[in-house]
């Protein structure tokens, strides 16, 4: 099945300054990428996501890109702010025969603290 | 609407007893997950269900039974709980149409 590794575990920044967690995955038949963000005492939240054809996607200050060669895709936030701070998840999937993408794998989360 | 709901938010068994974790949407979604997360594991699938009456294991299916009787309920039981199941539970859900997971506020289970 598929694995998916995501780093650092944990990252400290200083407001305003830019984060980027990594992630990588083993089956080239993932085709959809998502992010998730998870504060405090809730569940995960859907921030962006992209598919394998397309190699970069923005939104405000946070962006993801994907390299289907090195099986690897990035989440990038700029100018970071304290609300910011949560963790983050990675997650890769394969299209079932349904033709949605319906099952996901996670990595293990980044724990992002943005230092006023 | 309320979204993805799960009850109860906290939960204290002792080993061997069991009990039923209750989700339920209301986004007429087909799909519904259970996760489990515990530190450094991130998020792992324990069973899913594709429809009413239909369920699959997950990643991490071992010590827990799923129904799905009615398309807006998910339930996730165990029947002889042990301690290496404490854990936060999270439920999801997701419609044919979509591939965001909408996820509740999730149930910590403490297992002694």
């Amino acid at each position: 099945g598929e694995n998916v590794e995501q780093h650092p575990s944990t990252l400290s920044v200083q407001e305003g300054d830019s984060a980027v967690i990594k992630c990588t995955y083993s089956d080239s038949a993932s085709n959809y990428f998502p992010w998730y963000k998870q504060e405090l005492g809730k569940g995960p939240q859907l921030i962006i996501d992209i598919r394998s054809n397309v190699g970069e996607k923005k939104d405000q200050r946070i962006a993801v890109t994907l390299n289907k060669t090195a099986k690897h895709f990035s989440l990038h936030i700029t100018e970071t702010q304290p609300e910011d701070s949560a963790v983050y998840f990675c997650a890769a999937s394969i299209r079932g025969s349904g033709g949605s993408n319906y099952k996901l794998t996670f990595g293990k989360g980044t724990l992002l603290t943005v230092n006023p | 609407n309320a979204g993805v709901t799960q009850t109860p938010k906290f939960r204290v068994l002792k080993t061997g007893q069991s009990m039923t974790l209750l989700c339920a949407q209301d986004m007429n979604h087909e799909y519904m997950y259970w996760y489990r997360q515990d530190p450094g594991m991130g998020l792992r699938l324990i069973h899913y269900s594709v429809g009413e009456g239909t369920t699959a294991k997950g990643e991490v299916p071992d010590g827990y039974n799923v129904s799905r009787l009615k398309k807006q309920n998910f339930l996730l039981g165990l029947e002889s709980a042990a301690p290496s199941q404490t854990s936060v539970y999270f439920c999801a859900s997701t419609g044919i149409l979509y591939n965001e997971q909408f996820f509740g506020p999730g149930t910590r289970l403490t297992v002694l």
